[in-house]
């Protein structure tokens, strides 16, 4: 399977435990993307990597929260004292970025199937 | 302040319907747009449209870009209990170093047999 993978699917946390959220782009792709969807909200931008770097994080919030993109292994966006106000669906997308030789626009990102994180 | 606004926030249909989702967006540094369907799931992809007037079509799908007014349609033809679904449209925002997705609320559509 090609698509982009998420683990864990689930996580539960109590407040002030750390939560890591792991993402594995699509093979061949270099951009990772961050989204939170809170409940009965829609999807939000957090943050936008390329390998070992941060492109764009202005939708991660001041405090607590952090990504990278290592050059070998997955994305990690990591929740640090956890609240329970950080309780909901985190989203990791993938775009071929620059230079790709697909037909399909570098713009389209796909989608992983998310992890929910509740905090108790 | 950037957004995307979709209507209506939700719709419930028979089979066999035809519904028409709306999309209209102010956003600085518009790039291209997306529609996505989401389940319980991941968004899957559906289109991006970057140009104003050229429809995108699959199967009983169809989706256009109106650049001057600012907004899109996804509309779908003959609907299944299957297309119930949460819609999402996207904005794709930023120079060509950064590709950020604003997105709308989402439009819930219920298919009843």
């Amino acid at each position: 399977n090609a698509g982009v993978m998420q683990n864990p699917r689930h996580l539960v946390r109590r407040r002030g435990q750390e939560a890591r959220l792991r993402c594995s782009p699509m093979k061949g792709h270099s951009h990772v993307y961050w989204y939170r969807q809170l409940p009965e909200e829609g999807l939000k931008f957090m943050v936008y990597l390329q390998k070992e770097n941060i492109i764009d994080e202005s939708g991660m919030p001041k405090e607590r929260f952090s990504a990278e993109f290592p050059k070998e292994g997955p994305s990690i966006l990591r929740i640090q004292q956890v609240v329970r106000g950080d309780s909901a669906a985190y989203f990791c997308a993938s775009s071929a970025g620059r230079g790709a030789t697909s037909s399909i626009s570098t713009d389209t990102q796909y989608f992983g199937p998310g992890t929910r994180l509740t905090v108790l | 302040e950037d957004k995307v606004v979709q209507s209506p926030l939700s719709l419930v249909v028979h089979e066999g319907d035809t519904v028409t989702l709306n999309c209209s967006y102010e956003v600085t540094n518009f790039r291209s747009l997306l529609w996505y369907k989401q389940e319980k799931k991941a968004p899957t992809f559906l289109f991006m449209l970057t140009s104003s007037g050229i429809e995108k079509k699959s199967g009983r799908l169809s989706s256009i870009l109106d650049k001057k007014e600012l907004f899109s349609i996804l509309n779908i033809t003959a609907t299944q209990t299957g297309d119930s679904a949460v819609y999402l449209c996207a904005v794709v925002q930023g120079s060509s170093n950064t590709g950020k997705l604003i997105f709308g609320q989402g439009t819930t559509l219920q298919v009843k047999p």
